[in-house]
């Protein structure tokens, strides 16, 4: 069935540092790719997605990159801040019919001060 | 605009007893899900629907089931309640490719 698996499950970087999460899917029908943060207790939030007809893109600090050929997505935050500390979770959708998302396992981020 | 709701936010069942989880958007979005949340697991979808009436099981449906009489809501139900269904459940809707959460439900099964 579909799967998407994500890397690393725990990620600590100094402040300042980038950080690189990575994340495979299974189905190549998926076209949708979206990046969920969320802090402790609080409910999933959308940072940042990419449709597959667009290779990369970015938001300020945050960028994702798509390698559909290999079936393979990354979210890029450049100099982390404290702030940035929470799970990531990558999720695959395709966008048509059900719209159904497939997450990732998540990405516990520690930003060290 | 209070987007994705859900009530109880809390709750501590006994093994075997029933309850219903309650999710309701104000967006006007067909699509609404159900995620069970557990501890190095992620989100793992429950059921999702694609429209008024409509309900389709996802990667883990078993134990549960789900109505959606009205567009703006979205019902979970536990029939007899087992420990492993002691999660945070999240609720989601969508009006295509933006999913919005709920700020989820801690259910405890005793």
């Amino acid at each position: 069935g579909e799967n998407v698996e994500q890397h690393p499950s725990t990620l600590s970087v100094q402040e300042g540092d980038s950080a690189v999460i990575k994340c495979t899917y299974s189905d190549s029908a998926s076209n949708y790719f979206p990046w969920y943060k969320q802090e402790l207790g609080k409910r999933p939030q959308l940072i940042i997605d990419i449709r597959s007809n667009v290779g990369e893109k970015k938001d300020q600090r945050i960028a994702v990159t798509l390698n559909k050929t290999a079936k393979h997505f990354s979210l890029h935050i450049t100099e982390t801040q404290p702030e940035d500390s929470a799970v990531y979770f990558c999720a695959a959708s395709i966008v048509s019919g059900t719209y159904k998302y497939i997450f990732g396992t998540g990405t516990r981020l520690k930003v060290l001060a | 605009n209070a987007g994705v709701t859900q009530t109880p936010k809390f709750r501590v069942l006994k093994t075997g007893q029933s309850m219903t989880l309650l999710c309701a958007q104000d967006m006007n979005h067909e699509y609404m899900y159900w995620y069970r949340q557990d501890p190095g697991m992620g989100l793992r979808l429950i059921h999702y629907s694609v429209g008024e009436g409509t309900t389709a099981k996802g990667e883990v449906p078993d134990g549960y089931n789900v109505s959606r009489l009205k567009k703006q809501n979205f019902l979970l139900g536990l029939e007899s309640a087992a420990p492993s269904q002691t999660s945070v459940y999240f609720c989601a809707s969508s009006y295509g490719e933006k999913a919005f959460f709920g700020q989820g439900t801690r259910l405890t099964v005793v």
